[in-house]
């Protein structure tokens, strides 16, 4: 069965410092997401992504977030300057264009 | 406001009971979709419904959506331990343009021996 592919598992990184989480959607999906889930709550929309621009971003991803796919396969969120409080679960999803989102694993991403 | 609650939070339940997780809806949907969560893992998905009246059975859950009330049920019948998990309702509201998902808060759900 296709999978999302997300890497890496876990990140751990210093407060201030860039990280990349990377997402590798099904082949044939035509919508891409980044999902957050801060440790015991529930899961946030942060941007979707359609025909190679954003389609949708919620409040939360502001101008320290970034997103591309910047080789046709790939999909990347980028958090700039991280905080403390971006430490969460990030999920990657892709559907297509009737139904069925798949979610990669996650990356579990600490700041420090 | 696009939102989606879900009770109880929390449930501890006997092995061999019944139970139902609510989930309602602020304003019109597309389409709602169930899904388990492990601890510490994704998020595996149970259901979609789509219709007003959709029924959907898989084992010892059933899944059903009042689209006129706003609101989906998750019924767990005769459970057992390895049901144990935290389920999310989440919703696709037709004002989305990207079809994004809109999750309840979740319910955690042990059961006990």
């Amino acid at each position: 069965e296709p999978e999302v592919t997300q890497t890496p598992s876990h990140q751990v990184t210093q407060m201030g410092q860039e990280v990349i989480l990377r997402c590798v959607p099904i082949s044939n999906h035509l919508y891409f997401y980044w999902y957050r889930q801060i440790l015991g709550q529930k899961v946030e929309f942060l941007v979707s992504f359609y025909n190679n621009e954003i389609s949708e971003k919620s409040e939360i991803f502001d101008d320290q977030f970034s997103v591309e796919r910047p080789d046709g396969s790939n999909f990347t969120l980028k958090i700039r300057s991280t905080k403390l409080e971006d430490s969460a679960m990030y999920f990657c999803a892709s559907s297509e264009y009737v139904l069925g989102y798949t979610f990669g694993s996650g990356t579990r991403l600490t700041v420090v | 406001e696009l939102k989606v609650e879900q009770n109880p939070l929390f449930l501890s339940m006997q092995e061999g009971k019944n139970y139902t997780i609510y989930c309602n809806y602020s304003t019109t949907s597309d389409r709602l979709y169930w899904y388990r969560q492990d601890p510490g893992k994704s998020l595996e998905s149970l259901f979609v419904l789509l219709s007003n009246g959709a029924v959907k059975q898989e084992g010892r859950l059933m899944a059903s959506l009042d689209t006129k009330a706003r609101l989906s049920t998750l019924h767990i019948t005769a459970a057992v331990h390895d049901l144990s998990a935290t389920y999310f309702c989440a919703v696709v509201f037709s004002s989305g343009s990207a079809r994004q998902l809109t999750f309840g808060s979740g319910t955690q759900l042990t059961v006990l021996p």
